[in-house]
């Protein structure tokens, strides 16, 4: 059975952390990896990962994925109030249509 | 402003009744999905679209229902027959093709059933 596992469940940090979110994965036929940040309602686009090896950037995050290893980190640096959110992991298959979500990480970042 | 569209964000039913759940898109996304998320999980693919009149199960499909007879919509019925449909309800959609990862996603509907 596909699944998707996300470390740690939740978080508490100070402002000016860093934190290391993982991702680990038992997909058949995958695709790409993906990231997305769920703030109230609807998840957002983070980022997408399709080969081993290759850093992802956006500003002050960050990912890779590890295709041997089946597994994926996030990277949040000098954390912000604003980064509070559940970051959700996803594998796309092949086909580019299912995708299975993992239970997410809940970063809340005090002041 | 293109983007995704679901109504209502809270809905209140009574065991047994049937209700739809809307999701309308303006992105010209051929791709839909139905997602549901439950506390302290991830979200589970109830069904997806690739093409208007054509959708498949997903993992979760038993005791829901759904059409797809224009391009910008795809309701979801939730049945009588779904064990624990309280539960928080997302659509989306995308591209099909080479850039069909990214999946963009409404804003939700909250359902209650007592």
């Amino acid at each position: 059975e596909d699944k998707v596992v996300q470390s740690p469940l939740s978080l508490v940090v100070h402002e000016g952390d860093t934190v290391t979110l993982n991702c680990s994965y038992e997909v058949t036929n995958f695709r790409s990896l993906l990231w997305y940040k769920q703030e109230k309602k609807a998840p957002t686009f983070l980022f997408m990962l399709t080969s081993s090896g290759i850093e992802k950037k956006s500003g002050r995050l960050s990912s890779i994925l590890d295709k041997k290893e089946l597994f994926s980190i996030l990277n949040i640096t000098a954390t912000q109030t604003g980064d509070s959110a559940v970051y959700l992991c996803a594998v796309l298959h092949t086909g580019g249509f299912k995708t299975i979500f993992g239970a997410g990480t809940r970063l809340f970042v005090k002041a | 402003d293109g983007g995704i569209t679901q109504s209502p964000k809270y809905l209140f039913r009574k065991e047994g009744q049937n209700v739809t759940l809307s999701c309308e898109q303006n992105l010209n996304h051929d791709a839909m999905y139905w997602y549901r998320q439950d506390p302290g999980q991830g979200l589970r693919l109830i069904y997806y679209s690739q093409i208007v009149n054509d959708f498949q199960k997903g993992d979760i499909a038993e005791g829901y229902s759904v059409s797809r007879e224009k391009k910008e919509s795809f309701p979801l019925t939730v049945t009588s027959a779904q064990k624990n449909p309280t539960a928080f309800y997302l659509c989306a959609s995308s591209n099909t093709g080479p850039s069909s990862y990214e999946q963009y996603f409404g804003p939700g509907t909250r359902l209650t059933v007592t």
